[in-house]
């Protein structure tokens, strides 16, 4: 089963706005990683926040970490037509050897 | 340099047929992973091979589900006996050395079951 959770599931924006998704899980560990899907093919990875960290920044990009509430957020500022993908969360979950990924938030943006 | 690769893009195949799906990770990445993705889903972990090691098969749905890592490179994924539920996008991915780091993916294979 799926150990992270995003929320929302879907989410539709204008250009220029701001667009922030979540991201919970279970159990203690060493990262986290968003990556971004276009149209259902490979992923790419975005960012990675280790679990000592609470907040790391990359281009429009910030991501924040709490790891005492087991969850983190993702915000891309100042939001794209071409932003329009799946953005998944991904943990690497101590005791485990494979990242474990959330379903998924599909982010819509209008031009 | 060149990404994952994975081929075939896309595989018809009847149920009750296997299937074998291939994927070539980045040159001297010594972790490979495989995922599946049903339609609108999440991914979820297949079976991670690290170096010579022994692979971590716990992803693995059932015993119809097998696959190999031959010289550290080339990976193959077999479904024997396709049923229409392993109908999906089947993801691979490398990473440099494996635990806590980016994993690089293919563009995938779907797979689609009759």
């Amino acid at each position: 089963s799926q150990q992270g959770e995003e929320d929302p599931q879907a989410l539709s924006i204008q250009e220029g706005e701001n667009a922030t998704m979540n991201c919970s899980y279970k159990t203690s560990i060493n990262n986290l990683q968003w990556y971004r899907q276009n149209s259902g093919r490979g992923l790419v990875h975005l960012i990675l926040i280790r679990s000592n960290e609470r907040e790391k920044h990359s281009g429009r990009l910030r991501v924040t970490l709490d790891t005492s509430k087991k969850s983190s957020s993702l915000l891309i500022t100042a939001s794209r037509a071409a932003d329009t993908a799946s953005y998944f969360c991904a943990t690497d979950d101590t005791g485990r050897r494979a990242l474990t990924f959330g379903s998924g938030t599909r982010l819509q943006v209008q031009p | 340099g060149a990404g994952v690769s994975q081929s075939p893009s896309n595989k018809v195949t009847e149920k009750g047929k296997d299937v074998e799906l291939r994927c070539d990770p980045i040159s001297g990445h010594t972790a490979l992973y495989w995922y599946r993705q049903s339609l609108g889903q999440g991914l979820e972990f297949l079976i991670y091979f690290q170096g010579n090691s022994a692979p971590d098969k716990s992803g693995l749905p059932s015993d119809r589900f097998s696959a190999e890592r031959t010289g550290g490179s080339v990976s193959t994924l077999t479904i024997q006996r396709t049923q229409q539920e392993d109908s999906a996008v089947y993801l691979c991915a490398s990473s440099p050395r494996g635990l806590a780091e980016t994993q690089y993916f293919g563009p995938g294979t779907r797979l689609l079951v009759l």
